[in-house]
């Protein structure tokens, strides 16, 4: 199986920060990954997918980047609303789809 | 707008069988664009994925639990179901369902959640 690592596990930034989040893959997934918001107590939501694009009616501030087996999620302006917990999603080598394990993110 | 909702027991017994249903509203469980999947997610911890489904009744099943799981599906209720036997308290869990892509698996649509719990 593939394993997916999040760094880091949580993060706490101020309101207008720039936040970036990590997911390396254990093995080459291509641009196979996506990322998911989710605030407790509801169900993820999908913010981007195949690496890098963005869902529908998701604000621009959200933006993912990378290939092969390290991937970036960026929040490029922290705002209140984007308390919660994100996910990275591998798809590349199936079954099984793998998760990371998740990275709080927390407002100072 | 799709919606996907769970149901089924909210308790069951060690050793017994867990079965949820999934019921599909809003649009078409026989889309050829589709898999349907349930993802599990144990208190205070990460996502799991269980299994997909595609309407014909293609399955895959992540490995880790294959020999206790069971995806069904039923086109004509527009719903799809788990079925996850022998259960211990380790499968206490918000369990999901949620729409797959089918070119690109992504997980675009999710259920609200619901918690069972294993315990006698």
């Amino acid at each position: 199986d593939i394993q997916m690592t999040q760094s880091p596990s949580s993060l706490s930034a101020s309101v207008g920060d720039r936040v970036t989040i990590t997911c390396q893959a254990s093995q080459d997934i291509s641009f196979g990954l996506n990322w998911y918001q989710q605030k407790a107590p509801k169900a993820p939501k999908l913010l981007i997918y195949n690496a890098s694009d963005l869902e529908s009616g998701v604000p621009s501030r959200f933006s993912g980047s990378g290939s092969g087996t390290h991937f970036t999620f960026t929040i490029s302006s922290l705002q209140p609303e984007d308390i919660a917990t994100y996910y990275c999603q591998q798809y590349h080598n199936l079954p099984p789809i793998t998760f990371g394990q998740g990275t709080r993110l927390e407002i100072k | 707008q799709l919606q996907l909702q769970e149901s089924g027991p909210g308790l069951v017994k060690p050793s017994e069988t867990l079965s949820l249903t999934c019921t599909v509203s809003g649009g078409s469980i026989s889309s050829s664009n589709y898999y349907w999947g349930w993802i599990r997610q144990p208190p205070g911890k990460g996502l799991e994925w269980i299994g997909s489904i595609y309407y014909s009744g293609s399955t895959y099943y992540n490995p880790s639990l294959k020999s206790r799981v069971t995806l069904s599906v039923d086109t004509s209720k527009n719903q799809f179901s788990l079925k996850l036997t022998s259960v211990t308290a380790a499968d206490t869990a918000v369990y999901y369902c949620a729409r797959l892509g089918f070119t690109v698996t992504y997980l675009d649509s999710w259920g609200q959640g619901t918690l069972v719990t294993v315990s006698s």
